[in-house]
């Protein structure tokens, strides 16, 4: 069964909304979650590594403002997009692996934002 | 930098063995993941090498060579269903669990 949960899988909205993602891991703490984004026939980009209890670390060229992650407790982060924009359109993954060496990194099921 | 290295397309036929290639040049290596991700769905995990050699996981296996930066995942007895998006994908050891991708090798399987 699924180790990691996300949630929404879909969601439409109009320019200028906020938008909420939930990454949770289900049987496992994790420390550490890592989001990504990932445009059509594109690979996965790291986008933001989620560190419990401090602040993520960005990829070069994203923007912190606009994406929000907040990493409360050992098995819940959340990314806000902020204001989205049509150019946010995308498919959001979270990732998340039990806090020891070598383990893979589980995939939540991914969100479809689509900004109208 | 980082840069990690795959074909983008392969076609093979049901029933047939394909060979998936990445080369990869990363700063620190904690071990080498393949991925498969069908169209619109996230990815899964199919294997982990961290030592040189073979790893066999029932019709996947996957190979590393670290002297040579290089990997294989190998497919046997090719069903219509592993027609999808294999992912290569780079531990450097810097942050845990942090990976770095390649852009994907899309097989299609054909009757």
């Amino acid at each position: 069964g699924a180790v990691v949960s996300q949630h929404p899988s879909w969601v439409i909205c109009k320019s200028g909304t906020s938008v909420k993602i939930e990454c949770r891991s289900l049987d496992f703490q994790a420390t550490t979650m890592f989001w990504y984004r990932q445009f059509p026939k594109q690979s996965l980009m790291l986008m933001a590594t989620s560190n419990e209890g401090s602040k993520a670390t960005y990829e070069q060229g994203v923007e912190k403002d606009k994406f929000l992650i907040n990493h409360a407790s050992l098995t819940l982060s959340t990314l806000t997009v902020t204001s989205a924009h049509p150019e946010d359109s995308s498919f959001y993954i979270c990732s998340a692996s039990r806090d020891k060496v070598n383990q893979p990194q589980h995939f939540g099921d991914g969100t479809r934002l689509s900004i109208l | 930098g980082q840069n990690i290295d795959q074909p983008t397309e392969m076609t093979a036929t049901e029933g047939a063995i394909v060979q998936i290639n990445c080369t990869y040049q990363t700063s620190g290596f904690n071990g080498l993941f393949w991925y498969q991700q069908h169209a619109g769905e996230a990815p899964t995990f199919l294997s982990y090498n961290v030592l040189d050699g073979l790893e066999e996981k029932g019709r996947f296996s996957s190979f590393l060579s670290r002297s040579k930066g290089y990997s294989y995942l190998l497919l046997k007895e090719l069903q219509m269903k592993d027609s999808a998006s294999y992912l290569c994908a780079v531990g450097p050891g810097s942050t845990l669990g942090r990976l770095y991708f390649g852009r994907g090798t899309q097989l299609t399987v054909w009757p």
